[in-house]
Parts: C-alpha cells; sequence; structure tokens
C-alpha cells in the first residue's frame, strides 16, 4: 500500500524565516498532492493543491512544490509568524474519479519570537 | 453559512454500547469521508460515499458501520466491536467531480469509559 512520510518531530523556527516541511511518498506517483493546515482539536483546512503535471504552486507566503521524480513535496511559509504554527498535513490523491485522500501523519511546526 | 458540521463534539461511551456521530453539510457535495486520527497516526480512512445509498469501505472499517439516505448527511455508527474506538473521528465533503479539496468539520472526540 501506499506510505506517505511527514517528518514527525517539530519543526521550530524563528519568525520571519522561511519554513519547509517535507513530503515523501512510495509506491505510484498520485494524480493529485494536497496540503492541509490543523490546529489542536480542530479539523484539518485546505491550504493548497498540486497536480503531477505541475512542478510548483503559490499562494500568497505559500509555495509547493511536486517533484514525481524524487516523489516529494516540498511545503514552504515564507517570512512565517508564529500564527503559522500548526500541524501541516500532505494528502494524495490516487483515485481515477472523486476523491480519496491518503493523508500523512502531519508535521507540527512552531515559530518562535 | 455552507460548512460540515458533527456533533457532538465531544462524546462518552461505555464499553459494549454503540454510538452514532453526526455528520451534516450543506454545501451540496456529492462525497463525504470518515476518517480517524490518533496521535501520530495521521488521518485514517473509515468509509466513504461518493452517491446518495452508496458507500465503500477505507482502510479500516472493521467495528464500524455508515448510511447515507441523503445527500447531505453521513452518520457514523461505532459499534461494540471496534476494539480501541477512543479516538478523534473527523467528517469531510468534497465535490465528486475531479480532484478538488475536501472540508471537514471539527471534529468529535469518542471517550470510552
Amino acid at each position: 500500500s501506499q506510505k506517505i512520510e511527514q517528518n514527525s518531530e517539530a519543526l521550530n523556527i524563528q519568525e520571519g524565516k522561511t519554513a519547509t516541511l517535507t513530503c515523501n511518498y512510495t509506491n505510484y506517483s498520485p494524480a493529485y498532492l494536497q496540503w492541509y493546515r490543523q490546529d489542536p482539536g480542530r479539523g484539518p483546512v485546505f491550504l493548497l493543491l498540486i497536480r503531477e503535471n505541475e512542478k510548483e504552486k503559490r499562494k500568497e507566503r505559500l509555495k509547493v512544490t511536486f517533484d514525481t521524480t524524487l516523489k516529494q513535496s516540498l511545503f514552504h511559509i515564507t517570512a512565517s509568524q508564529p500564527a503559522d504554527s500548526a500541524t501541516y498535513l500532505c494528502a494524495l490523491d490516487y483515485t481515477g474519479g472523486g476523491n480519496k485522500l491518503t493523508f500523512g501523519t502531519g508535521t507540527q511546526l512552531k515559530v518562535e519570537l | 453559512d455552507g460548512g460540515i458540521t458533527q456533533s457532538p463534539k465531544y462524546l462518552f461511551r461505555k464499553e459494549g454500547q454503540n454510538v452514532t456521530l453526526s455528520c451534516e453539510q450543506n454545501l451540496n457535495h456529492d462525497a463525504m469521508y470518515w476518517y480517524r486520527q490518533d496521535p501520530g497516526q495521521g488521518l485514517r480512512l473509515i468509509y466513504y460515499s461518493q452517491i446518495v445509498n452508496d458507500f465503500q469501505k477505507g482502510d479500516i472499517a472493521e467495528g464500524y458501520s455508515v448510511s447515507r439516505e441523503k445527500k447531505e448527511s453521513f452518520p457514523l455508527t461505532v459499534t461494540s466491536a471496534q476494539k480501541n474506538p477512543t479516538a478523534f473521528y473527523l467528517c469531510a465533503s468534497s465535490i465528486n467531480r475531479g480532484h478538488t479539496e475536501a472540508f471537514f468539520g471539527q471534529g468529535t472526540r469518542l471517550t470510552v469509559v
């Protein structure tokens, strides 16, 4: 079965720096890859979606890359702020129709003053 | 406001009892999902439904049951056969055309006492 790996250790960075989170997957490449943010005790919130034929996607301070050769996606938050502190989840979609998202375990980001 | 609503937020159940978690959406989405989240394990798919009166098992369906009698409702029953039901349960919905983002509810935290 497909395995999705995200760094289980928390990432601590200083305010204003760029945070980079990694999502690696095994086996076959997904058609789509999504990133979500989850705050404690709440449901995930969608951030960005990138397709297999796209190398990079941006939204405000967020950037996602998708390398199907390395089987890896990188998620960047530039000019990070304490409000960016949360758990970030990578999700992959393999089905030909509709959504059946498989999630990684998430990486906790802490942005310190 | 459009959205997806889960109730209750907290639920306590005695061992051996069945319990039903509610999930309602007014987004007019065809697809609905149930995930379970345990610490350090990310989100795992229990059941999903792409259309009314139809649903499929996810990765961890044993001990759970669902119904999809109405487009806007997808209740999950945690049966006494579920060996370790204490967890955070998340319901989600999405448009069932192409690959799009999932919208999540705020979750139900189930504790077996």
